[in-house]
Parts: structure tokens; sequence; C-alpha cells
């Protein structure tokens, strides 16, 4: 039982370029979300998906696109990376709301050039 | 102003020490409340959810002011391993999404 994995680990991109954020969860968990992380900011929502097929703007979505490809599936798109988006960006998965333990990602580090 | 918001610390402790952190929420509309801890260059993961009536799980204590809006974490005989960044959760009511601190750092020392 992996639990959730990302994809890469690490990533550097020049301006302009663009890539998926890849990311999968092994718990058949309905909701599952992006986040950002940058210092002294915390865990930003990014975009959220709460089953599949469905997805929603969180807090900063904007330079970002979102696929629920299937239940365990949710890729994070950057078309055209800016040095603002250097980050850690993290996927998480839980049951369903309310009180559920969200499950993190190892998390991908980001730096664009 | 910050939804959620704690002391950035760093927390600088002694082994055996009691060590607390506090953090207010502003929007009085809210559901649920989490500590998670954070590890240097990892991932959160839960450590206790955090109920009305306060609760403890080993050496961890957590309570809940509704009234005031603050949550508060105790740790009692700190050792080397709760070194990391702690962080404040709240799920505000109609949201699905859960709202994060930006973490307390502690650093416990031999």
């Amino acid at each position: 039982n992996a639990g959730v994995t990302q994809t890469p680990k690490f990533q550097v991109l020049k301006t302009g370029q663009s890539m998926t954020l890849q990311c999968a969860q092994d718990m058949n968990h309905n909701s599952m979300y992006w986040y950002r992380q940058d210092p002294g900011m915390g865990l930003r929502l990014i975009y959220y998906s709460a089953s599949e097929g469905t997805t929603d703007k969180g807090e900063v979505p904007n330079g970002y696109n979102v696929s629920r490809l299937n239940k365990r599936e949710f890729s994070l798109r950057l078309e055209s990376a800016a040095p603002s988006q250097t980050s850690v960006y993290f996927c998480a998965s839980t049951e369903g709301q309310g009180t559920n333990e969200q499950f993190f990602g190892p998390g991908t580090r980001l730096t664009v050039l | 102003r910050k939804e959620v918001e704690q002391d950035p610390g760093p927390f600088n402790v002694p082994e055996g020490a009691t060590v607390a952190f506090n953090c207010t929420y502003s929007n009085s509309a809210s559901q649920s409340f989490f500590w998670y801890r954070q590890d240097c260059r990892k991932e959160p993961k839960l450590l206790m959810s955090v109920y009305s009536s306060g609760n403890e799980d080993g050496r961890f204590t957590a309570q809940l002011n509704r009234a005031s809006q603050y949550i508060s974490l105790l740790i009692r005989d700190s050792k080397l391993s709760d070194s990391a960044t702690y962080l404040c959760v709240v799920r505000f009511t109609g949201r699905r999404a859960l709202t994060f601190g930006s973490g307390t750092r502690l650093q416990v020392q031999p």
C-alpha cells in the first residue's frame, strides 16, 4: 500500500516551459487536492477534486490546470511556468470530507528559472 | 490577515521540557480542527484531531476554545524526535478543503 505517490520529486524549468505533475493514490479515496507550500505562507490550495470527474478552484489557481483522470489519479499542469511558481507542491487525498484525515504525497520541489 | 495564524517560532527547548503552541482562527464558522506535524523537507502528517472537550494522546494534549477562537497544543517531556514544524489546521463550515496555518517550528535540544 503506497499511499499517495507523486512524480517527479524534483524539477527545474525555464520560464515559459510547461510540465505536468503526477499524483496517484491507492486508498480508494474520493477527494484529492493540490497544494503549494512557500516559506512563511503555509500550504495553499490550488485545486481540488471532490470526486472523479469534478474539479474546483482553490485559493491560488491562476497559472495551473488540473485533470482528474480517474479515481486514482489527479494531475497538475503548468502551461507556461513563471518564477513565481517556484515552490514545493503537495498532492493529498481523503476518504470524504469533514473530519477525515488528509494523506499527503512526498512532494515535488519545482524551481522555475 | 490570515484566517489561521500561528507564531512561527522557532521554539528552542531542552529535552524533557513542556512546550505549548497556540493558534488563532478568524472565522467563527468553523467545523473541525487538527494539528499536523511536518518534518524538514517531508510531507505533513496528521498528529491529532482537536475536540471541543479537549483530548490527549500520550504526551500530547490539544485544546479548543471556540469562544476565543484559539487552539492549543501542549507537548510534555519533549524528545529530540519531537523536533518538527507543527501546523494548525481548520476546516471552515461550507468549505471542502482544509485551511492551514503557516506552522510553528520546534527544536528540541539535548
